[in-house]
C-alpha cells in the first residue's frame, strides 16, 4: 500500500497570506490527524478528522482549520499567516481497531516558511 | 495533565550499546503508548506501541517496558547500530470507545547518536 502523501512538500509564504496543505491517507484509513512540528514546541496536535467530521481539536487559534472529504483526503488551511507559523506540518492516518488502539502513520510533512 | 515528559534530551552510545529512553505521563486516561523514530527531513515512523495491560513488548531490537503504577514507560534499543541514530519520540493517547486515538500527545524527543 502507498503511504501517506502530503503536498506540497515545501512552501514559502509571506505574513498575512493564507495557505492550504493537502494530505492523502493510506487507502482504507478513515482517520486523518494533523500536527505541527517546531524546534521549540515539538510535535503538537492540531486536529483530527474521521468520516468527514472533526473529532478532536488541539489548542490552536481559529486561523487553523481543516476539512476531510468523502474519500478521506484532508486539507488544512492557515489564514493570516504569522512568522510563528513556520513549521513542519505533518499529517497522519490511522485504521482504528476497536479495543486495540489506532496506530498512526505519518506522511513526510509540508515544510512551511513564513517570511 | 496532558503532558508526556521525555528524557534524556540527547543520548550518545557506542555501537552495540543499549540506549534507554524514558517517558512519564500524568493523565491516567492514556491507554495507548507508541514510540516513533524520525530521521532528518522525514516524518515520524511508528516503531512499536504498547497498551497498559502489558508490562513489556518486544519487536526486533526494540523493547518497551511499561510501569502502570509509576506512570512511566521506556524504550530500549538492543545492539544499537549507527543507522539507529535519529530522534525518538514517545507519545500517548486515550480512547474510550476509540474516539481519541487520533490525538497523540508527544514527548519532547530524544536525539540518539550511535558511534561506530
Amino acid at each position: 500500500k502507498a503511504g501517506v502523501t502530503q503536498t506540497p512538500r515545501y512552501l514559502i509564504k509571506t505574513r498575512g497570506q493564507q495557505v492550504t496543505l493537502s494530505c492523502s491517507p493510506i487507502s482504507g484509513h478513515r482517520s486523518v490527524s494533523w500536527y505541527q512540528q517546531t524546534p521549540g514546541q515539538g510535535l503538537q496536535f492540531l486536529f483530527e478528522y474521521f468520516s468527514e467530521t472533526q473529532r478532536n481539536k488541539g489548542n490552536f487559534p481559529g486561523r487553523f482549520s481543516g476539512r476531510q472529504f468523502s474519500n478521506s483526503r484532508s486539507e488544512m488551511n492557515v489564514s493570516t499567516l504569522e512568522l510563528g507559523d513556520s513549521a513542519l506540518y505533518l499529517c497522519a492516518s490511522s485504521l482504528e481497531i476497536r479495543g486495540q488502539g489506532a496506530a498512526q502513520y505519518f506522511g513526510p510533512g509540508t515544510r512551511l516558511l513564513v517570511l | 495533565q496532558q503532558q508526556v515528559k521525555q528524557s534524556p534530551q540527547s543520548l550518545i552510545v557506542q555501537k552495540g550499546g543499549i540506549p534507554i529512553i524514558n517517558c512519564a505521563y500524568e493523565n491516567t486516561a492514556f491507554d495507548y503508548f507508541p514510540w516513533y523514530q524520525q530521521f532528518p527531513g522525514k516524518g515520524p515512523a511508528l516503531l512499536i506501541a504498547i497498551r497498559p495491560d502489558v508490562s513489556e513488548k518486544k519487536e526486533g531490537r526494540f523493547t518497551i517496558s511499561f510501569n502502570k503504577s509509576a506512570k512511566q514507560f521506556s524504550l530500549h534499543i538492543m545492539d544499537s547500530q549507527p543507522g539507529d541514530s535519529a530522534t525518538y519520540f514517545c507519545a500517548a493517547s486515550s480512547g474510550p470507545g476509540g474516539t481519541s486515538y487520533g490525538k497523540l500527545t508527544f514527548g519532547q524527543g530524544t536525539i540518539l547518536t550511535v558511534h561506530p
